[in-house]
């Protein structure tokens, strides 16, 4: 059982290019989850997704895109890459409906830097 | 509206030491509580929970936590601070459902430094 697993683990590029980050979780989760974490800032929510197909924004989803087309994946995706996205990104996934006391569950994070 | 307030960004103790990290919330609905634990390079990973069930919650490696309504606090202690309990650790309030999924939000985390 690997969990949620992310890719890559680090990236580094610049301005204007465009990138992926894949999540995928091996626990049959209906939710999923994609947090940006900042210093001094805590986690915050870029987008959500209730189930397969389905996706919503969170708090910070400017200059971000998901898709959500198998179950067990949900990408992220950054069309032109900005320095203001410099940042770890997690993706996280939870069962049970999505009930409100449900722990959460991450992957390892990638760390991406927009020079 | 729900948030949470974690008082000092960096904690040290010495081995051996009470840890004792501090989380207030504001909730307009009954809260749940959450205490995730984040080592170096590594994502967060749950230590304990608050779902009513009692005020006192233990969790993994020894931590505890005490939910205090009259307080609006959920502080994370241990009474022993070991070398790898040096980590980040983030109080997080769950009370919305919101969208039909559950809204999160964490506060801006607190570096436990154990010093041998």
């Amino acid at each position: 059982n690997a969990g949620v697993t992310q890719t890559p683990k680090f990236r580094v590029l610049k301005t204007g290019q465009s990138m992926t980050l894949l999540c995928a979780q091996d626990m049959n989760h209906e939710y999923m989850y994609w947090y940006r974490q900042d210093p001094g800032m805590g986690l915050r929510l870029i987008h959500y997704s209730v189930g397969e197909g389905t996706t919503a924004k969170g708090e910070v989803p400017d200059g971000y895109n998901v898709s959500r087309l198998k179950k067990q994946n949900f990408l992220l995706g950054l069309e032109s890459a900005a320095p203001s996205q410099t940042s770890v990104y997690f993706c996280a996934s939870t069962g049970g409906r999505g009930a409100i006391d449900n722990e959460q569950f991450f992957g390892p994070g990638t760390r991406l830097t927009v020079l | 509206a729900q948030s949470v307030t974690q008082l000092g960004s960096h904690v040290s103790v010495s081995e051996g030491a009470l840890v004792l990290l501090r989380c207030n919330y504001s909730s307009s609905v009954p809260p749940y509580l959450f205490w995730y634990v984040q080592y170096p390079n590594q994502g967060l990973q749950l230590l304990l929970k608050y779902t009513s069930a009692a005020t006192l919650v233990k969790g993994i490696n020894g931590f505890e936590a005490e939910f205090k309504k009259s307080e609006t606090s959920f502080h994370l202690t241990k009474p022993s601070a070991h070398m790898s309990d040096a980590a980040e650790y983030f109080c997080a309030v769950s009370a919305a459902r919101t969208g039909g999924y559950q809204k999160v939000t964490f506060g801006t985390g607190t570096k436990l430094q154990v010093i041998p």
